[in-house]
């Protein structure tokens, strides 16, 4: 059970636009530290997606974003393409734990 | 490019164990806390260890401590992981990471690059 709670899975057609949120608590999200996002393409290693909630990485497209409110954050990708087929996960720091915690992930599938 | 790379995996029996090693190449690791992050069939990602620039703070997990050592040697640009008492539920891949902050006292923090990862099963 992770301390971020993610969506297991989304879908969408090519071309739409999904968002996957992260559910966080007053100890991470709403303690104000940032949401970094990272994708994970089948047999792959984790690619940084989104740092600091909204920036994206050089090279990364800008049909993907991040926000940010209160005690969730979200990524969105839109014009979905098949290959968005991926993991992904979102990361923050938390009090409690102390130290860095990982959302369970989200498996998107483009239809 | 900035990457990292990983080697020292393996099928090990319980109770045993490995030493991980993580080089990196286009980039200076003493400027950078470096992590481990793993990740078992499956799952998620579990970040492991982490230590600083001059390797004088450690932390980690902890499901792993007093088991697991991280370390590293700057004048190699490399980064160790040494895994002691190894159990079943150790079994994943291990994955090195550099750790980006928007500012140096910032608490929370990013990784990239990430290298491949490391194979590590633990089975009799």
């Amino acid at each position: 059970q992770s301390v971020l709670t993610q969506p297991p899975s989304v879908s969408g057609a090519p071309g739409q636009t999904v968002t996957i949120s992260c559910t966080g608590s007053t100890s991470n999200i709403g303690a104000d530290y940032d949401v970094h996002w990272y994708q994970q393409l089948p047999g792959t290693a984790p690619k940084l997606l989104i740092y600091g909630n909204n920036n994206r990485p050089s090279g990364v497209p800008d049909r993907f974003s991040g926000s940010k409110s209160g005690t969730s954050a979200s990524l969105a990708i839109t014009g979905l393409q098949a290959e968005d087929e991926a993991d992904y996960y979102c990361q923050s720091h938390d009090n409690n734990v102390r130290g860095v915690v990982f959302g369970g992930g989200t498996k998107l599938t483009v239809l | 490019e900035v990457q990292v790379v990983e080697s020292g995996g393996g099928l090990v029996q319980p109770g045993g164990s490995l030493r991980l090693s993580c080089a990196a190449s286009e980039f200076t690791v003493s400027y950078y806390w470096m992590s481990w992050v793993r990740q078992a069939p499956g799952k998620g990602l579990e970040w492991v260890a982490k230590i600083k620039q001059d390797g004088s703070e450690e932390y980690y997990v902890d499901s792993v401590k007093g088991r697991f050592t991280i370390s590293r040697d700057n004048a190699r640009n490399s980064v160790y992981l040494e895994m002691n008492n190894l159990r079943v539920e150790d079994t994943g891949v291990y994955y090195c990471a550099r750790e980006d902050r928007k500012a140096y006292y910032d608490i929370s923090q990013w990784f990239h690059p990430w290298g491949q990862g490391a194979l590590v099963s633990v089975s009799s």
